[in-house]
């Protein structure tokens, strides 16, 4: 089985600040991490993705998360936030292997509420 | 393509009533999934079909949900003898998977069911 925890909660920040998110999972099996983004009123929309390969991954806006096998984390980081950047943060693990159903399990998400 | 389609987009029940949703995927995808989504709360995996076969339910379906991909097309997920704990989003996924390999899920923007 799987589970994902998302520390914290909120994380209220200033715009132009630095901002880090922090995903923790627990798998018996190897498993994809992935980060989705919902904005208000919005659907869930798939930030970026850890399948294999460099252990540091990116999005096109500046999104960077770490794969961090010993720790079995994945932090979401930016160095840098915008106002539009306001929104809820749901990290996500997605079992692999021959049985690999795309099925994912969710954190309980983190609402990243940047101040100007 | 419009991507996931779900409808309705809103739906306030009485107690005891019945609802259905409706999913129709993007076009040539053979996953859908559905997830539930409360308040608070990631998303919460119910059911996946892989065309029109049903291959796992969540323990969190009870027998009151039961949900349909005929032709491997739409879905359709319906709640019978709605409780105030059925109120939530529901979300609807797909995805195209060939050969077991990790492709990406695209959500729609999920219907809202509030019980009163």
């Amino acid at each position: 089985a799987q589970s994902v925890t998302q520390l914290d909660s909120q994380v209220p920040v200033f715009e132009e600040a630095p901002v880090e998110l922090r995903c923790n999972y627990s798998s018996s099996v190897s498993v994809y991490l992935f980060w989705y983004v919902q904005y208000p009123n919005q659907g869930l929309q798939l930030l970026l993705k850890y399948l294999s390969g460099s252990t540091l991954v990116e999005s096109i806006n500046g999104f960077e998360a770490e794969f961090n096998k010993s720790q079995t984390s994945f932090h979401l980081r930016k160095p840098s936030v915008h106002i539009s950047d306001t929104a809820e943060y749901f990290c996500a693990v997605s079992p692999r292997g021959s049985g690999n159903t795309g099925k994912l399990i969710f954190g309980q998400g983190t609402t990243l509420q940047v101040k100007p | 393509d419009t991507g996931v389609s779900q409808n309705p987009r809103h739906k306030i029940t009485k107690r005891g009533q019945n609802v259905t949703f409706r999913c129709d995927p993007i076009s040539e995808h053979n996953r859908l999934y559905w997830y539930r989504q409360t308040l608070g709360q990631g998303p919460e995996f119910l059911t996946y079909f892989q065309n029109e076969a049903q291959l796992e339910k969540s323990r969190l379906l009870s027998d009151r949900f039961s949900a349909e991909r005929p032709k491997g097309s739409f879905s359709t997920l319906e709640i019978q003898r709605t409780e105030q704990g059925d109120s939530a989003m529901y979300l609807c996924a797909s995805s195209f998977s060939a050969s077991g390999q990790y492709t990406e899920a695209f959500f729609g923007q999920g219907t809202r069911l509030t019980v009163v």
